[in-house]
């Protein structure tokens, strides 16, 4: 079974300076997809970022950055120039790539941007 | 492009009144489709999916039923609701392998779901 691990229940962060949320996960599949959602007070989750585990170069999205480590199965994300916007629920998921109905989402993590 | 609308938007029900959440999807055509539900300050359980008109998948045994008589409507339901149903519930939507996001899942705004 795919299991997938936030073991940060909390970060905060001051803004403008930068955080990293930390995720692991645990699968036997070779090929797969991994994301990070944000959800943030209205609770919509909407997508951050998005990596293919074949690709080695990591993801990023403008201030949104991930740290992909296959063999370690790690897939953290880096927050830079933090902003009072990014307050959120953040959720690290796993989906193998050849079976889209089997999404596994981390506990999360809830970040605090501090002024 | 593509947008996904839940409603109602917040429901308060009494235990044992019955249930149902409508999730439809616009721009998109034959969109894989999933009921979520997440527990405060939980992570999300997959409760459906379906790929297909009449075609539903069950993940959890439990109180609740799906349906999709539409290929871009989404219904969740209950002939009876539980305490334990109480949550938020999130529909979701993805299109296989179709353009630098495709396989990926976007979801829609939400239900907050309280059984009295």
């Amino acid at each position: 079974a795919q299991t997938v691990t936030q073991s940060q229940p909390e970060m905060s962060v001051q803004e403008a300076e930068t955080v990293t949320l930390s995720c692991t996960y645990d699968t036997s599949e070779s090929d797969y997809y991994l994301f990070w959602y944000k959800q943030p007070p209205s609770r919509q989750m909407i997508l951050v970022i998005r990596q293919e585990a074949y690709k080695q170069q990591n993801a990023t999205e403008n201030r949104f950055s991930v740290n992909f480590q296959k063999a370690a199965k790690s897939f953290s994300l880096k927050i830079s120039d933090s902003q009072l916007g990014d307050a959120a629920m953040y959720f690290c998921a796993y989906r193998p790539k050849y079976n889209n109905n089997d999404m596994r989402f981390g506990a999360g993590t809830r970040l605090t941007v501090k002024p | 492009s593509q947008t996904i609308h839940q409603w109602p938007a917040t429901l308060v029900q009494p235990v044992g009144s019955p249930l149902s959440l409508e999730c439809t999807v616009e721009g998109t055509s034959n969109p894989n489709l999933y009921w979520y539900r997440q527990a405060a300050g939980r992570g999300l359980q997959l409760l459906f999916y379906s790929v297909g008109i009449g075609q539903i998948s069950s993940e959890v045994p439990q109180n609740l039923s799906a349906s999709r008589p539409q290929d871009r409507q989404f219904i969740l339901s209950s002939k009876k609701l539980l305490l334990s149903d109480s949550g938020f519930y999130l529909c979701a939507w993805s299109v296989l392998g179709r353009g630098p996001k495709g396989d990926t899942q976007y979801f829609g705004p939400g239900t907050r779901l309280t059984v009295l």
